[in-house]
């Protein structure tokens, strides 16, 4: 069974802080892994997906690599701001296009002005 | 840009009663899923639906849980007989090609 971890659970950083978050998976036999953003009570974002045969993927100041063999992912934020602020959830789809997500806990980012 | 609409956005019921909650896809999708978050725990996969059936469900998704897509556009949850450990927020996704799963706002069902 698929399990996916992010620790820690929470970070606190100073604006224009680059940072990184951590998501490891038990099963590397992964179909591709999708980065998310969630702002309290709401819905979630896409930020990235990340097939299993890239090993990164960039969007403005997000980059999201990949490592399937180890079972890691991380997603880098440079020069982190204020409105970086919410929970980051990773999810990852074994093989199959109709596959179902499954979700690490997230990790819920704070940047001080 | 499309996006996945779901309502309502909030729903209160008593325990035993019946809801249905209701979400429309991103149009052009092919692929429906319906996840459910209990208040400070994981994202949990609910059920799949492709070619108007049922492609995988998880444990979760037993009996007093069904789906529909009734029309062309409008996909439903019904939950038969609430109970209160189904409160969470309901969520609806859809995914098209490429792979990416896109999220509604979410219902927050309360039971009581």
């Amino acid at each position: 069974k698929q399990e996916v971890t992010q620790i820690p659970a929470a970070l606190s950083v100073p604006e224009g802080e680059n940072l990184v978050l951590n998501c490891s998976f038990t099963d590397s036999a992964i179909y591709n892994l999708q980065w998310f953003r969630q702002d309290p009570g709401k819905g979630l974002t896409s930020l990235l997906l990340i097939q299993s045969s890239q090993r990164e993927q960039t969007s403005g100041r997000l980059n999201a690599s990949l490592d399937k063999s180890s079972g890691r992912s991380t997603l880098y934020i440079a020069a982190s701001q204020p409105g970086d602020s919410a929970t980051y959830l990773c999810a990852v789809s074994l093989a199959g296009a109709n596959s179902k997500l499954t979700f690490g806990k997230g990790i819920t980012l704070s940047v001080r002005p | 840009e499309p996006e996945v609409t779901q309502t309502p956005s909030h729903q209160v019921t008593q325990m035993g009663q019946e809801v249905i909650l209701r979400c429309v896809p991103i149009s052009n999708h092919l692929y429906f899923y319906w996840y459910r978050q209990i208040l400070g725990q994981k994202v949990e996969f609910l059920v799949s639906f492709y070619n108007n059936e049922i492609s995988e469900k998880s444990e979760i998704f037993d009996d007093q849980f069904s789906v529909e897509r009734p029309d062309g556009s409008n996909f439903t949850l019904k939950i038969r007989s609430t109970k209160l450990e189904d409160s969470a927020m309901y969520f609806c996704a859809s995914r098209g090609d490429p792979d990416t799963q896109y999220f509604g706002p979410g219902t927050r069902l309360t039971v009581l």
